[in-house]
């Protein structure tokens, strides 16, 4: 069973920085892209970002409204993909999604998402 | 990079069938649509993704045979049949656009089912 498990949100200041985590279980994490999208509350949803596996040189790309501010890494020894917040600003306040799609059946799996809320 | 237009709401009766609909900017007809169901309170599930041929690899997860997609010109559709309480959720369209450093991923605004 596909698992995916956001965790390191929180209240954060702006300017400030925070860093979350997915970890995941039940695929082959390494092969691989692991994409960020957020949810501002009441808002629809958004795309942050995503790395591309390994096989694809783990390169990242990201939303206008995050570049230079936001990285997204990965840790294929733990299965764990992050996604750094540098310079927060108020407009980051949402809950964050980590996402991955099988590439052969182009099925998604979601985490259940973590709140970040900045405000000074 | 294309948008996508979603009603903001739509209703139904409790086992009748609803249709939903996302429809694709001007010049982006070839674009497959990712539908997702967001239930109060949780986070996003994969339904199943469209283009014009219909459905786009498999079903996501749990997603039961009431639910089936069809594509049509720059508009892609979701029915949901014999409508359940549990089917009651915001239901987001989105695609992804461009390769390399120009890739995006775009959503509709969503549109809230109510279950009458």
């Amino acid at each position: 069973e596909v698992q995916l498990v956001e965790s390191g949100g929180g209240l954060v200041k702006p300017g400030r920085s925070l860093r979350l985590s997915c970890t995941t279980s039940g695929f082959t994490f390494g092969d691989d892209a692991m994409h960020w999208f957020r949810q501002a509350p009441g808002k629809g949803l958004e795309w942050v970002g995503f790395i591309r596996s390994k096989a694809y040189d783990g390169t990242t790309e990201y939303a206008a409204s995050v570049k230079g501010r936001f990285t997204i890494s990965r840790d294929d020894s733990k299965s764990i993909a992050y996604l750094q917040m540098n310079s927060v600003k108020t407009e980051d306040t949402a809950v964050y999604y980590c996402r991955v799609r099988n590439q052969q059946t182009f099925v998604d799996y979601w985490g259940q998402g973590t709140l970040v809320t900045v405000s000074s | 990079q294309p948008v996508l237009t979603q009603p903001p709401s739509a209703s139904a009766s409790l086992g009748a069938s609803v249709t939903l609909t996302c429809t694709l900017s001007s010049g982006y007809s070839n674009y497959s649509v990712d539908w997702y169901q967001q239930r109060p309170g949780k986070g996003p599930r994969f339904v199943m993704r469209v283009g014009t041929g219909g459905t786009v690899g498999s079903k996501g997860d749990g997603i039961p045979d009431r639910f089936s997609v069809l594509g049509s010109g720059l508009n892609r559709y979701l029915t949901i049949k014999s409508i359940q309480e549990e089917d009651e959720s915001d239901y987001h369209c989105g695609a992804d656009h461009g390769r390399g450093s120009k890739f995006v991923y775009v959503f509709g605004g969503g549109t809230k089912l109510t279950v009458l």
